[in-house]
């Protein structure tokens, strides 16, 4: 079965900071992984997804690796910025299985 | 606008109630998915359907029904509600292609479930 790990679960940094937070997953036999974020009370929002054949995907701050034989993938924020603060949640979409979440990463962008 | 479209947002019902949260999207998306979200637990799928009469369960089934009689709706039934069901539910649908080819999964904004 597979199990999504997110590191870490929480993370404050300064305005202006390059961050990386990391999700890792037990079973390499996967579709997809996407990344979301959640605000309070609200629903997820899908960043970035990135299909297994893929290494990267970009989108304007935000980069997300994959590493699939090693079971990692990293989302990547340049210049952080304090509407960045929200919860940040790794899926992976498996080949047996359907979608299973990590439990996030929250994150707070100090002004 | 594309959009899944959960309805309520807000629910605050007693034990033995049988209730219904809607879910519907206007994506024509073949593959829709009920999860609840706890706090420590994360988000927990409850159950799915590939398409049209096609439901299977997920991790988190007990207690709950689902229905697919059209592509865009997916109403989640509780039978029976209990204290240990409330959570914060959320409705996602998407694209079912083979795999490799881009489907992004879709969100409602929730539906926060108390049942006391």
């Amino acid at each position: 079965k597979q199990e999504v790990t997110q590191i870490p679960a929480a993370l404050s940094v300064p305005e202006g900071e390059n961050l990386v937070l990391n999700c890792s997953f037990t079973d390499s036999a996967i579709y997809n992984l996407q990344w979301f974020r959640q605000d309070p009370g609200k629903g997820l929002t899908s960043l970035l997804l990135i299909q297994s054949s893929q290494r990267e995907q970009t989108s304007g701050r935000l980069n997300a690796s994959l590493d699939k034989s090693s079971g990692r993938s990293t989302l990547y924020i340049a210049a952080s910025q304090p509407g960045d603060s929200a919860t940040y949640l790794c899926a992976v979409k498996g080949v047996a299985d359907g979608l299973t979440f990590g439990k996030g990463t929250h994150l707070i962008i100090q002004p | 606008e594309a959009q899944v479209t959960q309805n309520p947002r807000y629910l605050i019902t007693v034990t033995g109630k049988k209730l219904t949260v809607t879910c519907s999207q206007n994506m024509n998306h073949e593959y829709m998915s009920w999860y609840r979200q706890d706090p420590g637990l994360g988000l927990r799928q409850i159950y799915y359907s590939m398409n049209v009469e096609v439901t299977d369960k997920g991790d988190v089934p007990e207690g709950y029904k689902v229905s697919r009689k059209e592509k865009r709706n997916f109403p989640l039934i509780l039978e029976s509600p209990s204290p240990n069901q409330t959570s914060l539910y959320f409705c996602a649908s998407s694209l079912l292609r083979p795999a490799g080819v881009r489907s992004p999964l879709h969100f409602g904004n929730g539906t926060r479930l108390t049942v006391t």
